[in-house]
């Protein structure tokens, strides 16, 4: 079954220290997106990626990094340089630019603690 | 700025009745809107879409109504089951300046309780 995984499903972190959320589809999507969800604000872009080693900053870019290495794999680094880094961390991909059909994974909750 | 919105954090409604969850949008170069649906601790699912050519489109126990002169589009399911009740998302989308690219905004959810 084609699906796009991440993992770990909940994650705690110490303050200071970076962690690195793992995103996986083998669905041949081009695109790849990562959004964070707090209560009450939506679902907020952080970084996405259209093509292989190529990226662009979402709307809350800041305090976050990204790769894309290959094509399925859109690791998210979430550094200490993020003031507010507890969240539920949720990756997407769709078929190419900005398609309408996003698949979700089922997403990761970080803990700082 | 908040340009998806909406409105109502929460919704109760009784199985078998009809529910109708609200979004509201200021951007008038959105061309395009989809409602999500997603259970706590997973991923959203797209649920069904419409185009701004059209005022409604129609899938099974959902329609969805959109008004693109009071920028407002609401879901409708009929009838409503127990196994309905998620968070609601919202999103509208737009063709960007570069003739390319569209972005995907979402509003801040709606949560729907079923009840039996």
């Amino acid at each position: 079954d084609g699906g796009i995984t991440q993992s770990p499903k909940y994650l705690f972190r110490k303050e200071g220290q970076n962690v690195t959320l793992s995103c996986e589809q083998n669905l041949n999507h081009d695109a790849m997106y990562w959004y964070r969800q707090d209560p009450g604000q939506g679902l907020r872009l952080i970084y996405y990626s259209q093509i292989v080693n190529d990226f662009q900053k979402g709307d809350i870019a800041e305090g976050y990094s990204v790769s894309r290495e290959k094509k399925e794999s859109f690791p998210l680094t979430v550094t200490s340089a993020q003031k507010n880094p507890t969240a539920f961390y949720l990756c997407a991909s769709s078929i190419g630019g900005w398609s309408y059909g996003y698949t979700f994974g089922s997403g990761t909750r970080l803990t700082v603690v | 700025d908040q340009q998806v919105k909406q409105n109502s954090p929460s919704l109760s409604v009784q199985e078998g009745r009809i529910s109708i969850l609200n979004c509201d949008y200021t951007n008038s170069m959105f061309d395009y809107f989809l409602w999500y649906k997603k259970y706590p601790a997973e991923g959203p699912t797209f649920l069904i879409s419409i185009s701004s050519i059209k005022d409604k489109n129609e899938d099974g126990r959902f329609t969805v109504f959109l008004n693109k002169s009071a920028k407002h589009l609401s879901l409708h399911i009929v009838p409503s089951q127990p196994g309905d009740s998620a968070v609601y998302f919202c999103a509208a989308s737009y063709l960007g300046f570069d003739g390319a690219t569209n972005k995907l905004i979402f509003g801040t959810g709606t949560l729907l309780a079923v009840q039996p």
